[in-house]
């Protein structure tokens, strides 16, 4: 199973562009890239998911290098109700997929 | 459509007692996870269902947790002497499948969780 690394938490503000990394270095070729967001009482939600370079959608963007050893999600602009935890996840199924603790991310106004 | 459900949204039992949680996943999928969610971590897996088997359990903490999806839809995780440090939010998921080999995962669908809390 793929371990990720990701930092516990970051700060912004309303309007500024969001971008979280997170690292897996032992990631396989089949792995694929998968984000989720999670509030307060409410169970995650998924985000985005990439294999390789760049997949945008209308909530964000997830940049994938070549290696594919990291990836970085980009949030647009963010508001408060962006505050959340956010999760990145490496498996080639659902099943090899694990959740760490997540980045706990601040939006201020 | 319906989403994810979980009954019930709280659970307050005492020590030793035990307990049964529901999940009704999003109809026609065939892959339905558990987790636990304590407070500041993220989910942590249990166990999964393709259809009606249990096909990998490996995350049950021990012996006292069980879980079933007798008919491949609804499932219910059940806890036996329950203990204080089985307080948690128990998260339920599903998804139409794993996903396939070589391809992208299929999304995994969150219901809201039950909040255990053994006094």
């Amino acid at each position: 199973l793929a371990k990720t690394t990701q930092p516990i938490s970051m700060d912004s503000y309303e309007g500024q562009e969001v971008n979280i990394t997170c690292s897996h270095n032992n990631i396989a070729t089949n792995d694929y890239i998968t984000w989720y967001q999670q509030f307060p009482s409410q169970g995650p939600r998924f985000i985005i998911q990439g294999y390789k370079t760049k997949v945008t959608n209308e909530v964000a963007s997830l940049f994938i290098p070549a290696d594919r050893k990291s990836s970085t999600l980009s949030l647009p602009r963010v508001s408060l109700s962006d505050t959340a935890v956010y999760y990145c996840l490496v498996g080639a199924l659902n099943n090899d997929m694990r959740f760490g603790a997540g980045t706990r991310l601040t939006v201020k106004p | 459509g319906a989403g994810v459900s979980q009954t019930p949204s709280n659970k307050v039992t005492e020590k030793g007692k035990y307990v049964e949680l529901r999940c009704d996943p999003i109809s026609g999928h065939t892959a339905l996870y558990w987790y636990r969610q304590s407070l500041g971590q993220g989910p942590e897996f249990l166990i999964y269902f393709q259809g009606t088997g249990a096909a990998d359990d490996s995350g049950l903490p021990n012996d006292r947790f069980f879980a079933v999806r007798p008919e491949g839809s609804v499932s219910t995780l059940k806890i036996q002497r329950t203990e204080r440090g089985d307080s948690a939010v128990y998260l339920c998921a599903s998804s139409l499948t794993l996903g396939k080999a070589g391809g992208p995962t299929d999304t995994q669908y969150f219901g809201p969780g039950t909040r255990l809390t053994v006094l």
